[in-house]
């Protein structure tokens, strides 16, 4: 059973509009969580993290917004740019251990 | 910058095969790990390795295993290879610090079992 859900396969928005890629979980001990950003026939490469005891991280145009009550973060690109276009993945770990869990992915596809 | 290398971009292998698929880290890290990814299921650990010799089982270990013998490399088996083995598979590297753990990506290696 997945504990960490991206429940939108994929996502399509304009150039110089705003992204909101969301991720779900169900373990109430994940206390990090990162995005990554895959481009076909590349590794994924990290993108953006935040820890629990934060509700928000920002590094220009990425923000991560975590709301830990409903179990969910999500990741905003403004303005979104044709370059973002990738699959996002989210992932979650507990901060002393050295196992990740990755949701399913979201390709997103910004049009110019 | 950290490095982590996959011996093979694309592998053709005929079913019944034993395959061999090879990591290399190039930055000390102690962890290292073994995803496949599939469509609609995201990345699925396989097993991961603490420490030179040492290894865990991931979610999916069925029909894999690896060898850690020295610490820059982590290698995967497929001592079988069968057509459900046929995915993208990663390899990733983290330090062992209880500070903020990012993993390292290689590029993949793309098994195809015919």
């Amino acid at each position: 059973d997945q504990q960490v859900k991206q429940n939108s396969p994929s996502l399509s928005v304009q150039e110089g509009r705003i992204s909101i890629l969301n991720c779900d979980y169900t373990n109430s001990m994940f206390d990090y969580f990162l995005w990554y950003k895959k481009y076909p026939a590349e590794g994924p490469t990290f993108l953006i993290s935040i820890s629990s005891i934060k509700d928000k991280n920002e590094d220009g145009r990425f923000t991560v917004f975590l709301n830990k009550s409903a179990k969910h973060l999500s990741l905003h690109i403004v303005p979104s740019q044709p370059g973002d276009s990738a699959v996002y993945f989210c992932a979650a770990s507990l901060l002393n251990f050295n196992k990740f869990y990755f949701g399913s992915g979201t390709k997103l596809n910004v049009k110019p | 910058d950290v490095k982590v290398t996959q011996s093979s971009r694309y592998l053709v292998k005929r079913t019944g095969e034993k395959v061999f698929l090879e990591c290399v880290q190039d930055m000390d890290h102690e962890n290292m790990f073994w995803y496949r990814q599939d469509p609609g299921l995201g990345l699925r650990l396989i097993y991961f390795s603490y420490d030179v010799k040492m290894k865990e089982k991931g979610d999916i270990p069925e029909g894999y295993s690896v060898s850690r013998e020295k610490k820059e490399r982590f290698s995967l088996i497929l001592e079988s290879a069968s057509t459900n083995q046929t995915s993208m598979y990663l390899c990733a590297s983290t330090p062992r610090t209880l500070a903020k753990n990012i993993q390292y990506f290689g590029a993949g290696t793309r098994l195809s079992v015919l």
